[in-house]
This record gives C-alpha cells, structure tokens and sequence, in this order.
C-alpha cells in the first residue's frame, strides 16, 4: 500500500487564476473525496468520486470542479480563484462506496491566493 | 441538514484522567459516524468507526440516538493522545461532514 499522496504541497496563485491540485489515491480505492480545510476549521466536504463518476458534492460552486481516473488518480480543478479560496485542500480514498469504509487522507496542498 | 457539532475547542486533562470529547450531530436519517485524529505534523487518520464497535488506543466512541451524540471516550489518557480529534459523520448522497475539532492536551 502507498498510502494518498498529493501534489504539489504548496502553491501559490494569483487572484482570477485557475490551478489544478492532484492525487493519488490508495490503491484498490475506488472513491475519492476532496476537502477544503481553513486554518482553525473541520475539513469541508466539496465532491466525491465513485468511479470516475461525481456521487456526492458540497456547498461549493461550480467553479470548483473535479475528475478521476482509472488508475486511483483524480484532481480537483478550481477556476477564477478568489482570496478566500486560500486553504489546505485534502484529498481521502475509500476503499468502497458506501457510508461505512472512512477515508484514508493524503497530507494536503496550502493554496495561497494573493 | 447534517451538522456536527464539537462544543470544545480545546480539552486540557492530566495523564491518567479519563477524557470525554464530545460531539453532537443533526441528521435525519441513519447516519454513520466516525471519530478521526491529527498527531502533530502528522495527515488526518481515521481513529474509529461506530459500525465496528471498536476499541481503538483504548477509546471508545458510544452512539446515542435519542441524544444525537457520538462522545469519545478513554479512562485513562495518556501524554501521546494529545492531538486534533475530529468527528465525522456521513449521510445522504455520501457526504462526510465533519465537526470544527477538539485539540486534546494531556499534561504530565
């Protein structure tokens, strides 16, 4: 088992622009979650994949968007970055679909937004 | 709607002290409810769930439907279970939502 990594661990972008933030999944783990974490905060829940496809999402907007791919890899794509979008972003695996499995979290990306 | 709710942000107990963290939850529905913790410059880890009813680091975590609340429990804490404990819980349309967290201190 290699465990969620992510990539990369820090960034910084400018106001207005897009960035694309990776993962890998564990393998065998056939959902994926991601998370946005501000400082003093519980993770919040923004989508999950099942199977390459969306199952699951969050009070976030659509400029914040995902994909997964068939071998445990997915990304969390977020257009016209805001200063509040500054955060550590998580990404979890699972290894099923339901409820009862919890997730397995990788160490995060810092965004900055300046 | 789901919310958890972790009333404490911070719990400071001595070493051999039982603990309790607390977390209360609203769902509707039949939920399921997992406790997961943060060690010091360590990646968020799943610590238990209640489906499996198990005993993990010597906590234990209760599920009390009538009061909605999923407490953390451990009767003798110890200098290394200082950390961030975070409850979760997942419901409808597989969502996890989590509770803002309660930093744990175990004084010597």
């Amino acid at each position: 088992e290699t465990g969620v990594t992510q990539s990369p661990t820090h960034l910084i972008k400018t106001r207005g622009q897009q960035v694309t933030l990776r993962c890998s999944s564990q393998s065998g783990h056939n959902t994926v979650s991601w998370y946005q974490q501000a400082l003093g905060q519980g993770p919040q829940f923004i989508f999950q994949y099942y199977r390459e496809e969306e199952n699951g999402r969050g009070n976030f907007p659509p400029r914040f968007s995902g994909l997964q791919f068939p071998n445990y890899s997915s990304e969390l794509n977020v257009n016209a970055l805001e200063l509040d979008d500054s955060a550590l972003y998580l990404c979890a695996s699972s290894p099923g679909r339901g409820k009862d499995y919890g997730y397995t979290f990788g160490s995060g990306t810092r965004l900055t937004v300046v | 709607a789901q919310r958890v709710t972790q009333p404490e942000k911070l719990l400071s107990v001595f070493k051999g002290a039982p603990v309790e963290l607390k977390c209360n939850y609203s769902y509707s529905g039949s939920p399921e409810l997992f406790w997961y913790v943060q060690y010091s410059r360590q990646r968020l880890q799943l610590l238990l769930r209640h489906i499996s009813r198990e005993s993990i680091k010597g906590f234990t975590a209760d599920l009390n439907k009538g009061e909605t609340s999923f407490h953390l429990k451990k009767p003798f804490a110890q200098e290394e279970d200082s950390a961030m404990y975070y409850c979760a819980l997942t419901g409808g349309g597989f969502k996890t939502i989590f509770g803002a967290g309660t930093r744990l201190f175990v004084k010597a």
